[in-house]
């Protein structure tokens, strides 16, 4: 079984400033995929970001990006130039066999 | 493009009350579907899953049962309500030949007094 890991509970940073959020997770799979999801307080999760692992390059989706380490299991979000609308909480999610395991997220403020 | 529905919104049931929740996607074929929970202040746990009309895989022995009488439609069910059955419900889909992310509805919110 897959486990996801998400060892920071809460976080905050400055508007424009830069945060990363941390994800770890185990898995005796080869063939996956890695997600971040935000979830604003309306509560609708939204897709940030995918990374395949088989690729070796890091995903970016404008102001956000990944670190993925494959040997170390290890999947964290960069979000620069941070927003007010980026208040949410964030959830790291592991994909194969046409499901997904979550973390237990993250919940970011950004302080204007 | 794909939209999915679900309804109610929110919902307040007793304790021993029926239950059923409804989701709809529009815009694909075939989907698969799931149906999540979200305890609060904590992450999403997968309760049922369906890769298509009647086929269902349980996740978690629970109070709940899951049915897909149509294509796009997946319904999440409860004979009799526990307190421990609060929380918020998403459904998801995934369309086929896609990498594996799933795009949720809307949520209910469902509270059992």
């Amino acid at each position: 079984a897959q486990t996801v890991t998400q060892s920071q509970p809460e976080m905050s940073v400055q508007e424009a400033e830069t945060v990363t959020l941390s994800c770890t997770y185990d898995t005796s799979e080869s063939n996956y995929y890695l997600f971040w999801y935000k979830q604003p307080p309306s509560r609708q999760m939204i897709l940030v970001i995918r990374q395949e692992a088989y690729k070796q390059q890091n995903a970016t989706e404008n102001r956000f990006s990944v670190n993925f380490q494959k040997a170390a299991k290890s999947f964290s979000l960069k979000i620069s130039d941070s927003q007010l609308g980026d208040t949410a909480m964030y959830f790291c999610a592991f994909g194969a066999n046409s499901k997904l395991t979550f973390g237990k997220g993250i919940t970011l403020s950004v302080r204007p | 493009s794909q939209t999915i529905h679900q309804w109610p919104a929110t919902l307040v049931q007793p304790v021993g009350s029926p239950l059923s929740l409804e989701c709809t996607v529009e815009g694909t074929s075939n989907p698969n579907l799931y149906w999540y929970r979200q305890a609060a202040g904590r992450g999403l746990q997968l309760l049922f899953y369906s890769v298509g009309i009647g086929q269902i895989s349980s996740e978690v022995p629970q109070n709940l049962s899951a049915s897909r009488p149509q294509d796009r439609q997946f319904i999440l069910s409860s004979k009799k309500l526990l307190l421990s059955d609060s929380g918020f419900y998403l459904c998801a889909w995934r369309g086929w030949g896609r990498a594996l992310e799933q795009y949720f509805g809307p949520g209910t919110r469902l509270t059992v007094t």
